[in-house]
């Protein structure tokens, strides 16, 4: 089965600064997906971030970036720029490839990292 | 808004009731997926429904159910509540089954069982 790690329950970072969250996984898949996603006070579910496993650049969008090392099996995310508005919890999930695949379309999610931002 | 409604926000019950969570996918989603979100157990899927019928299921309960109606909602029933099933219940839905699709989430149904 696959599972996702994250090791850092909480990180601040000073506002207009830059922040990087870890994540890590295992999969014996060799086509997947990954996500970062974030979950403000709200509780909305917000996707950020996504990396197809098959793509060996990474992923950017707008003062977020990806940096998806595949041998070790890491993803970390990187805000650049912080802004108040970041300030939320950020979970890592993955995805199983091979589309239509049957049954393989659930999102498998690390434990979260909470970000607070100092102004 | 990711177009995905849930009802009700908040759910205050007793151990012992059932409940009924309900969700209104995205128009033109085939697509349901439960999660469960406790401080226990982090987020985790439960069941996925795609066109009316029962595509996976994750960690669910034997007392929890769910189907998906022709109209494409989506209802899931947790039965014999216990204090351990208080938790946020998300519904999140997708337009095909294929991996680059994302998966929107509702705003979620908070389940408090005292």
């Amino acid at each position: 089965a696959q599972t996702v790690t994250q090791s850092q329950p909480e990180m601040s970072v000073q506002e207009a600064e830059t922040v990087t969250l870890s994540c890590t996984y295992d999969t014996s898949e060799s086509d997947y997906y990954l996500f970062w996603y974030k979950q403000p006070p709200s509780r909305q579910m917000i996707l950020v971030i996504r990396q197809e496993a098959y793509k060996q650049q990474n992923a950017t969008e707008n003062r977020f970036s990806v940096n998806f090392q595949k041998a070790a099996k890491s993803f970390s995310l990187k805000i650049s720029d912080s802004q108040l508005g970041d300030a939320a919890m950020y979970f890592c999930a993955y995805r199983q490839g091979s589309s239509r695949n049957f049954g393989n379309e659930k999102l498998t999610f690390g434990t979260g990292t909470r970000l607070t931002i100092i102004p | 808004d990711s177009g995905v409604t849930q009802t009700p926000k908040h759910l205050i019950t007793a151990t012992g009731q059932r409940v009924t969570l309900r969700c209104s996918p995205r128009s033109g989603d085939l697509s349901v997926y439960w999660y469960q979100q406790s401080l226990d157990q982090g987020l985790q899927f439960l069941i996925q429904y795609y066109n009316g019928e029962e595509r996976a299921k994750g960690n669910i309960l034997e007392r929890f159910s769910a189907q998906q109606f022709p109209d494409l909602h989506s209802e899931l029933n947790l039965s014999s509540l216990e204090l351990g099933d208080s938790a946020l219940y998300f519904c999140a839905s997708s337009s095909e089954t294929g991996p680059r699709d994302e998966q929107f989430f509702g705003p979620g149904t908070r389940l408090t069982v005292l």
